[in-house]
């Protein structure tokens, strides 16, 4: 099982669009990806799933795009508020679930 | 809304076996429609997912500590458990246990975690 690749670390400016990208992902698994905001001390927060979809009350300034075995989430119009942890998530197949190692967003 | 707590020792020794128990509330964990998992933060480090339960017990388990690793499952008191055997420092973390729909592998809800730490 490996980890799904993500940058350490990206950053912009409020207002700017960042986007975290995340490799690795099989081919076959469809749309069974999600991503999380995490906040220092805080548990995950679910952002995204079944690949774009956003839980109620999660902003429209975040959105997954995808090309072959990379999905990546940007999110547009940054927010102090969005500096956080973001993981991204996958099923694997054979009943495996694996992570991301994380992004760290630092709004300047 | 479905809220979860874990709870257990934050105390380990090495070679022993780490417990925790999470507990549902806001709905039953008998409900048809979903997974109950347990996923690991190592300090300063990213997420890892353990392994999931289903409420009549059915399992499976991340392939790198399935031979550690048994989660069950006590319906007469919405609860599910975790025991992670031969512990090492390794196993140090903040314990999260989330829950997933069936077949859909995101999880929507979490309890706010608990730190293991294993020491001597």
């Amino acid at each position: 099982q490996s980890a799904l690749t993500q940058p350490a670390s990206v950053s912009g400016s409020p207002g700017q669009s960042i986007t975290i990208s995340c490799t690795g992902i099989s081919s076959d698994v469809g749309n069974l990806v999600s991503w999380y905001q995490q906040h220092p001390g805080k548990a995950p927060k679910l952002m995204i799933y079944e690949g774009s979809k956003r839980p109620s009350g999660v902003s429209n300034r975040f959105y997954v795009s995808k090309s072959g075995n990379t999905a990546s989430l940007t999110i547009s119009g940054l927010q102090a508020e969005d500096e956080a942890d973001y993981y991204c998530c996958s099923y694997a197949g054979n009943s495996d679930v694996v992570f991301g190692g994380g992004t760290k967003l630092t709004v300047l | 809304q479905l809220q979860l707590q874990e709870s257990g020792p934050g105390l380990v020794k090495p070679s022993e076996t780490l417990s925790l128990t999470c507990t549902v509330s806001g709905g039953s964990i008998s409900s048809s429609g979903y997974y109950w998992g347990w996923i690991r933060q190592p300090p300063g480090k990213g997420l890892e997912w353990i392994g999931s339960i289903y409420y009549s017990g059915g399992t499976y388990y991340n392939a790198s500590l399935k031979s550690r690793v048994t989660i069950s499952v006590d319906t007469s008191k919405n609860q599910f458990s975790l025991k992670l055997s031969s512990v090492t420092a390794a196993d140090t973390a903040l314990y999260y246990c989330a829950s997933h729909p069936v077949r859909l592998y995101y999880f929507d809800y979490w309890g706010q975690g608990t730190l293991v730490t294993v020491s001597s």
